[in-house]
């Protein structure tokens, strides 16, 4: 079946860790990739985003993702994570031709120790 | 700042009783998509649709749910009748057309509204 899949499911870190979050997705033809933040209570909030080009591509807040199309994957990553990044991150992938449909995966909640 | 409109915020109600949430997408946006987000089962698609027509409502419950789009500033999600096992946040997503008014291609990106959160007692 087609699915996105995130490796973890509760990531703590101590503020200046580094961060890196997984993502595979099972899509065989071309897609679109997201990383979708949601802090504490509020809604879904778009991190970052792959069209094409770049494999590298940097969204906000000193975030960055790495598409590897051989491995299927869109990992998230930050040098330096702080107490602020605390929320739930979610990968999101948009199959080519599928009417803009975004599928999720289940979400990796992140803790930043201050 | 344009944004994606939820109501209600909050919504308690007892089992059997009808509930409607509402959503007013982005000016220009011709996508909108129906989300619902618990702790056991994450984000679930339940429903979407492209131009005012639903493309896709598989992940709807047929027996009580129904998403309509009755014009280009209003997407309704209803529930009727509730069932304790509703309870969730319900988010409303829209998204913008790439490229020209003239292309039906979407790139997936999405721009949530800040949700309704419903509780059946």
């Amino acid at each position: 079946a087609q699915s996105v899949s995130q490796h973890n499911h509760h990531v703590i870190l101590s503020e200046a860790a580094s961060l890196e979050l997984g993502c595979n997705y099972s899509y065989g033809g071309t897609v679109n990739l997201f990383w979708y933040v949601q802090y504490p209570g509020q809604h879904l909030q778009l991190l970052l985003k792959y069209f094409s080009g770049d494999p590298l591509v940097k969204g906000i807040k000193g975030f960055e993702a790495e598409f590897i199309k051989s491995k299927f994957s869109f990992n998230l990553r930050k040098p330096s994570v702080q107490w602020s990044d605390t929320a739930e991150y979610f990968c999101a992938v948009n199959p080519y031709n599928q009417g803009g449909k975004l599928i999720f995966g289940q979400g990796t909640e992140l803790s930043v120790k201050p | 700042d344009a944004r994606v409109t939820q109501t209600p915020r909050h919504k308690v109600t007892e089992m059997g009783q009808e509930v409607t949430m509402r959503c007013q997408p982005i000016l220009g946006h011709n996508t909108v998509f129906w989300y619902r987000q618990t702790m056991m089962q994450g984000l679930e698609l339940l429903a979407y649709f492209r131009n005012r027509a639903p493309l896709d409502d598989s992940g709807m419950p047929k027996d009580r749910f129904s998403a309509e789009m009755p014009d280009a500033t209003l997407a309704t999600l209803k529930i009727q009748p509730s069932e304790p096992r509703d309870s969730a946040v319900y988010f409303c997503a829209s998204g913008p057309r790439a490229g020209g008014p003239t292309t039906f291609a979407n790139t997936g990106e999405l721009f949530f509204g800040e949700g309704s959160r419903l509780t059946v007692l």
